[in-house]
């Protein structure tokens, strides 16, 4: 089965901050990696698929990158509605395992 | 609009069974692959199964397997999620999913609550 091990499992970070969530898959996945973005209470969202591409509607502050095993989602120009819990997905095969979670706070 | 709407959860004795629904509208159901997420109370997503779109090719996590089955109705665009032998473990809101590539998932219903507990 492929691993996902997603880090850190918490940040906090100030407005306007860039911050980084990395992901990291084992055995290679290739580019079949999604990133969500789930906010308390709130239904996951699709951010980025094929690890770089990003969703319609999706604003351009979010930025993924990476291939094989190594991916990382990008926020730049942290904004307060940025707050939420993101994961990594691994669709390559099943099974289609997500990663940990990243919480992401505001200081 | 897309919409995917889940019904069928409850709350359910350890080594019962159910049967999870989700209607789908808004776009072509029959063209795209369908899967079902859950997620725990407090914890995080864990993917469960999909289907691809004939239905001819299903998908499940190790927990899972031999327990659960997937299917789908392409004629009334329904998703369906027969789980048996549940246990306090399955436990979780239970989202349907529709898939965009592959198997990333660009739209989720709100989800429906299984609980499993004598």
């Amino acid at each position: 089965d492929i691993q996902m091990t997603q880090s850190p499992s918490s940040l906090s970070a100030f407005v306007g901050d860039r911050v980084t969530i990395t992901c990291r898959a084992s055995p290679d996945i290739s580019n079949e990696l999604a990133w969500y973005q789930q906010k308390p209470g709130k239904v996951p969202k699709l951010l980025i698929y094929s690890a770089s591409t990003l969703q319609s509607g999706v604003p351009s502050r979010f930025s993924g990158s990476g291939s094989g095993t190594y991916f990382t989602l990008a926020i730049s120009n942290l904004q307060p509605e940025d707050v939420a819990t993101y994961y990594c997905q691994n669709y390559n095969g099943a099974p289609l395992t997500f990663g940990g979670g990243t919480k992401v706070e505001i200081k | 609009e897309v919409q995917l709407v889940e019904s069928g959860g409850d709350l359910i004795e350890p080594g019962g069974s159910l049967k999870l629904s989700c209607t789908a509208s808004g776009f072509t159901f029959s063209g795209f692959t369908m899967g079902w997420v859950r997620q725990a109370p407090g914890k995080g997503l864990e993917w469960v199964s999909d289907i691809n779109e004939s239905g001819g090719k299903t998908y499940y996590v190790d927990s899972v397997k031999g327990r659960f089955a997937i299917s789908r109705d392409n004629s009334n665009n329904k998703l369906y999620l027969q789980m048996n032998n549940l246990r306090a473990e399955d436990s979780a809101i239970y989202y349907c999913a529709k898939a965009k590539s592959k198997s990333s998932y660009d739209y989720w219903g709100q989800g429906t609550l299984v609980t499993v507990s004598s």
